[in-house]
């Protein structure tokens, strides 16, 4: 299994809706990370997990709130999001763990999240 | 100033002829490279990962690394139509995160 799984592939919600977005790796990979992107826009860094603690926070809302229940696992709580949070979310893993070195990521296909 | 910057598109191409996607950088801390294949609507796909100066093939690309000169090159040979896509550059030093460029539109014609 070489890839990263992530649902729901689309998401509508409204400002006051509470959601979660799932993404999922059984490559043994050590890092998994959160992105946000925006059209024609390059990935943005929103969270980085290494060995399944919180190594980076790039500054985040506190509207998002991830969380990593395993090595395999990582979750994107959303609540009271803005329009402006509408983008697609990517979640990538990487092998080794954040600061070794050669650790290239490989993403999933993400989620489309619309919030109204 | 961007820490990378990558070689603004849209860029189009008839089917057949070699394609050449460029970034520059300027953080010399910068030592792996990355290419990535974006489609529409989907998650970057790695295509290609180099470590240092030098050049790198997989079938139809190359991967080129000019530290000397900060810049770094992906080539597509005889390209395809399915190779339409956006391509993005990364990097990243030994610690710390991956930089992105901001991608270049491929469209590739029959």
């Amino acid at each position: 299994d070489t890839e990263v799984t992530q649902t729901p592939k689309h998401l509508v919600m409204g400002m006051t809706n509470k959601k979660s977005l799932k993404c999922e790796q059984h490559m043994g990979h050590r890092a998994m990370y959160w992105y946000k992107q925006k059209a024609k826009k390059p990935p943005e860094l929103m969270f980085v997990y290494s060995y399944e603690k919180l190594s980076i926070n790039e500054s985040v809302p506190s509207r998002f709130s991830p969380e990593c229940p395993n090595s395999s696992l990582l979750n994107l709580h959303l609540h009271a999001l803005q329009p402006e949070d509408s983008a697609l979310y990517l979640c990538a893993s990487s092998p080794i763990g954040r600061g070794t070195g050669a650790d290239t990521q490989y993403f999933g296909p993400g989620t489309r999240l619309t919030v109204l | 100033q961007k820490e990378v910057e990558q070689d603004p598109g849209p860029l189009s191409v008839p089917e057949g002829v070699i394609v050449s996607l460029n970034c520059t950088y300027s953080n010399s801390a910068f030592q792996y490279f990355m290419w990535y294949r974006q489609y529409s609507r989907k998650g970057p796909e790695l295509l290609m990962y180099t470590y240092s100066s030098g050049n790198k093939e997989d079938g139809r690309f190359t991967a080129q690394v000019d530290k000397s000169s900060k810049y770094i090159s992906l080539f597509i040979r005889d390209s395809q139509p399915s190779d339409s896509a956006t391509y993005l550059c990364a990097m990243r030093p030994w610690e710390g995160k991956s930089t992105f460029g901001d991608g270049t539109t491929l469209t590739v014609k029959p």
